[in-house]
């Protein structure tokens, strides 16, 4: 079965420092690869996104992913890390065939601590 | 402004009744689609429409029914066999059914069961 994996439920990092939140996938082929961040009782934002070509993306507030095929991650980075991030990640992926609907992870929530 | 409009924000059941929440968009997209967030779990798809007037079962959609009347419009009915639905359901839409679109989310309605 498909799935996507975050194996961190909850990670704390300082103020400034860098960060990794890790993202893993079961699919039989390339998915469509997506970060949202959801902050406390808000829907979700869009991040970034992944369909081909170069595997490292940008996307908004400074974040970036890097699409690894041969470990099938798709890990969110960031250099430096500011109060304002602390939120919950989600990452989802979803494929062009079959129903074409987005299947997330259970999500990383980040603390910054000043 | 566009975007997805979910209300209420809040909605609070007794057991055994039917409770329904709403999910407007004014974006004109053709796909609709209804999430359950639960702490640790992640978002699970419940339905999905990927046009007006047909809609799909997603991954636990019993106890729950949707309609797809016209394209702004796919609200979602929580019914009384629904044995445990408090959680924050979350309505998205999408241009097309095609995976290289962005997904909008609205701002969530949290539903308890009192």
């Amino acid at each position: 079965a498909q799935s996507v994996t975050q194996p961190d439920i909850h990670i704390t990092v300082s103020e400034g420092a860098s960060l990794e939140l890790r993202c893993n996938y079961s699919y039989g082929a390339t998915p469509y690869l997506f970060w949202y961040v959801q902050s406390p009782g808000q829907g979700l934002q869009l991040l970034l996104k992944y369909f081909s070509g170069d595997t490292l993306v940008q996307g908004i507030k400074g974040f970036e992913a890097e699409f690894k095929r041969s470990q099938s991650s798709f890990n969110l980075r960031k250099p430096s890390v500011h109060w304002s991030d602390a939120a919950e990640y989600f990452c989802a992926v979803g494929m062009d065939t079959g129903r074409r609907a987005l299947t997330f992870g259970s999500g990383t929530r980040l603390q910054v601590q000043p | 402004d566009g975007g997805i409009t979910q209300s209420p924000k809040y909605l609070f059941r007794k057991e055994g009744q039917n409770v329904t929440l709403s999910c407007e968009q004014n974006l004109n997209h053709d796909a609709m689609y209804w999430y359950r967030q639960d702490p640790g779990q992640g978002l699970r798809l419940i339905y999905y429409s990927q046009i007006v007037n047909d809609f799909q079962k997603g991954d636990i959609a019993e106890g729950y029914s949707v309609s797809r009347e016209k394209k702004e419009s796919f609200p979602l009915t929580v019914t009384s066999a629904q044995k445990n639905p408090t959680a924050f359901y979350l309505c998205a839409s999408k241009v097309d059914r095609e995976m290289n679109t962005e997904a909008f989310f609205g701002q969530g309605t949290r539903l308890t069961v009192v």
